[in-house]
């Protein structure tokens, strides 16, 4: 069974811009949730979505959006990005929330 | 609000040595409760994970842990550590009922000395 990929690994951009960050869980998972980790911050919960409904939501700001199609490929999106946005960007499929969590190797992201 | 301390941002622990990290979380009712190690390089993996019943589960790699209700804990374990445990390890909670979220705590740096 194929693992969760994200794409792109890595991404460079200038604050203003916006980026989507693209993630597809492993085959019959209908639950996805995207995290931000930080150095000392650990993982930031950022939104979790289930057969295309996002169920629950973190504290972010509204530039911080996302989706789920109907295959159960997500999209996260940002917009009017900021220094404080560059982290790691991670991507975590499962059956549903109760159930384990499989992490994708997730997205670098560096605003300059 | 819910929350999850891992006390100890970093541990360093001899080859071969015992090893415990510590995590708490602050709910009214008992959550799941799990564990997950991110190896350098590497996406996160879970170590185990706990719903209900024994409370002291086992996982992969050698590695335990225990639940305590009154104490509000779910300590990992390891009787012997490896070099190859090298790693963060991040404790995580979800409650029970509704729609829920994954809390994890800040995570615990693992250093292995030879």
């Amino acid at each position: 069974k194929a693992g969760v990929t994200q794409t792109p690994r890595y991404l460079i951009k200038t604050r203003g811009q916006q980026v989507t960050l693209s993630c597809s869980p492993i085959s019959g998972h209908r639950s996805v949730s995207w995290y931000q980790q930080t150095p000392g911050q650990g993982l930031q919960f950022l939104f979790e979505y289930f057969s295309e409904t996002q169920r629950n939501k973190g504290n972010f700001p509204g530039r911080f959006s996302g989706r789920q199609f109907s295959n159960s490929r997500s999209e996260m999106n940002v917009s009017t990005l900021e220094l404080g946005d560059s982290a790691l960007y991670l991507c975590a499929s499962s059956a549903d929330i109760y159930e384990e969590q499989y992490f994708g190797p997730g997205t670098r992201l560096t605003v300059t | 609000a819910q929350s999850v301390t891992q006390p100890d941002i970093h541990i360093t622990v001899s080859e071969g040595a015992s090893l415990e990290l510590r995590c708490n979380y602050s709910y009214g009712a008992t959550p799941y409760l799990f564990w997950y190690v991110q190896s350098p390089g590497q996406g996160l993996q879970l170590l185990l994970k706990y719903f209900s019943g024994d409370t002291l589960v086992q996982g992969i790699k050698g590695f335990e842990a225990e639940f305590k209700r009154s104490q509000s804990s779910f300590n990992l374990r390891k009787p012997s550590v490896h070099w190859s445990d090298a790693a963060e390890y991040f404790c995580a909670v979800v409650l029970s009922g509704g729609y829920q979220k994954v809390t994890f705590g800040t995570g615990t740096k693992l250093q292995v000395i030879p």
